[in-house]
């Protein structure tokens, strides 16, 4: 059976710390992978990974895959209150269906 | 800018009613999903579409159908409501996969409670 497992289940972190996600998977039919970033609605798309060892970066936003492995990490450097949400592992899968793990919960402090 | 559109943000519903959600997206997608949310459970797949009169089951099926009569509109139903389906819904939608690296874009959910 696929699935996605992310850990940790939920982070406490003040404000400048560094922080890191983690996604394992097993999926068949693998095509991609998908970080979205869930506040209060709807979930918004960060990064989609489809090749190993290529580092995806937005502003303090970070992500790497490993098909070999199967895993990819979230990294968030210096971290702000507004880096507070549920972060989103999901697997797409060659019928274009999203596979998600159950979510990081990440709460930063001042 | 994407937009996915829920009609309800919030509802209430008693059991054994009939339900309906709504979603509309304005990208021209060819595929739209419902999924629900649940605590330790994340988002998990009621049932998709291709394309217009298309459907296909997801993981967790029972109790829902849908409907897709415009390629813009994909509707969710919950034939006789029951408060273990209580949860909050999101649809999406997106190109097929073929066409190129395009995620899936999210509406903001309804939250439905039933009674």
């Amino acid at each position: 059976e696929d699935k996605v497992v992310q850990s940790p289940l939920s982070l406490v972190v003040h404000e400048g710390d560094t922080v890191t996600l983690n996604c394992s998977y097993e999926v068949t039919n693998f095509r991609s992978l998908l970080w979205y970033k869930q506040e209060k609605k709807a979930p918004t798309f960060l990064f989609m990974l489809t090749s190993s060892g290529i580092e995806k970066k937005s502003g303090r936003l970070s992500s790497i895959l490993d098909k070999k492995e199967l895993f990819s990490i979230l990294n968030i450097t210096a971290t702000q209150t507004g880096d507070s949400a549920v972060y989103l592992c999901a697997v797409e899968t060659n019928t274009d269906k999203l596979i998600f793990g159950t979510g990081t919960r990440l709460q930063v402090f001042p | 800018d994407v937009k996915v559109t829920q009609s309800s943000r919030y509802l209430v519903k008693r059991t054994g009613e009939k339900v309906f959600l709504e979603c509309v997206q304005d990208m021209d997608h060819e595929n739209m999903f419902w999924y629900r949310q649940d605590p330790g459970l994340g988002l998990r797949l009621i049932y998709f579409s291709y394309d217009v009169k298309m459907k296909e089951k997801g993981d967790i099926p029972e109790g829902y159908s849908v409907s897709r009569e415009k390629k813009e509109r994909f509707s969710l139903i919950l034939e006789s409501a029951s408060t273990n389906q209580t949860s909050m819904y999101l649809c999406a939608s997106s190109f097929p996969g073929r066409g190129g690296n395009q995620p899936q874009h999210f509406g903001d959910g309804t939250r439905l409670s039933i009674l």
